[in-house]
């Protein structure tokens, strides 16, 4: 059953620690994404990668770093320097141009 | 900047009826168009898509419409059931980056 993995739902850290979100396709897309969720704030974008070895910043890049080595895997670091890490963090792939996002189910990170 | 705004939280329809959802955008580089639904702690689904060549787009009982000249998108659905109560997203992306920009949603609410 092809989709996007997101693991895990839920994550607690504390402050200053980083810690890494997992995404993983099995939809054999080119693109993948990081957004954020915030309260009436819609998704902001992370990052983007169009291909393996290759990624872009997008919105609210800070403190956040990503690493695309394989097609299927697309994974998230949030660094200590993230002023506000707590969120809802949602990722994504795509065939590419002018094709719908898939999105996983999300992880909500807290951080105290 | 946000490049995509939704400026209605909430809309609230009896079932049965019209529901209206409505989007600007400020970047007229924008030529793909998307609606989303998203439930709580779910990630986005895929509703409809438009380009920018055209200025209507139908499924079942979803239509989209583009405004190019007024940067102006709006969702009609009809009729309105209680299942699609949900916040609704819309996005756009440019050309072959496909790194697509969300609005801050807007929550629809059909009461039977």
């Amino acid at each position: 059953d092809g989709g996007i993995t997101q693991s895990p739902k839920y994550l607690f850290r504390k402050e200053g620690q980083n810690v890494t979100l997992s995404c993983e396709q099995n939809l054999n897309h080119d693109a993948m994404y990081w957004y954020r969720q915030d309260p009436g704030q819609g998704l902001r974008l992370i990052y983007y990668s169009q291909i393996v070895n290759d990624f872009q910043k997008g919105d609210i890049a800070e403190g956040y770093s990503v690493s695309r080595e394989k097609k299927e895997s697309f994974p998230l670091t949030v660094t200590s320097a993230q002023k506000n890490p707590t969120a809802f963090y949602l990722c994504a792939s795509s065939r590419g141009t002018d094709s719908p996002l898939h999105f996983g189910n999300g992880t909500r990170l807290t951080v105290t | 900047d946000q490049q995509v705004k939704q400026n209605s939280p909430s809309l609230s329809v009896q079932e049965g009826r019209i529901s209206i959802l409505n989007c600007d955008y400020t970047n007229s580089m924008f030529d793909y168009f998307l609606w989303y639904k998203k439930y709580p702690a779910e990630g986005p689904t895929f509703l409809i898509s438009i380009s920018s060549i055209k200025d209507k787009n139908e499924d079942g009982r979803f239509t989209v419409f583009l405004n190019k000249s007024a940067k102006h998108l709006s969702l009609h659905i009809v009729p309105s059931q209680p299942g699609d109560s949900a916040v609704y997203f819309c996005a756009a992306s440019i050309g072959e980056n496909n790194d697509m920009r969300f609005g801050a949603g807007t929550r629809l609410t059909v009461k039977p």
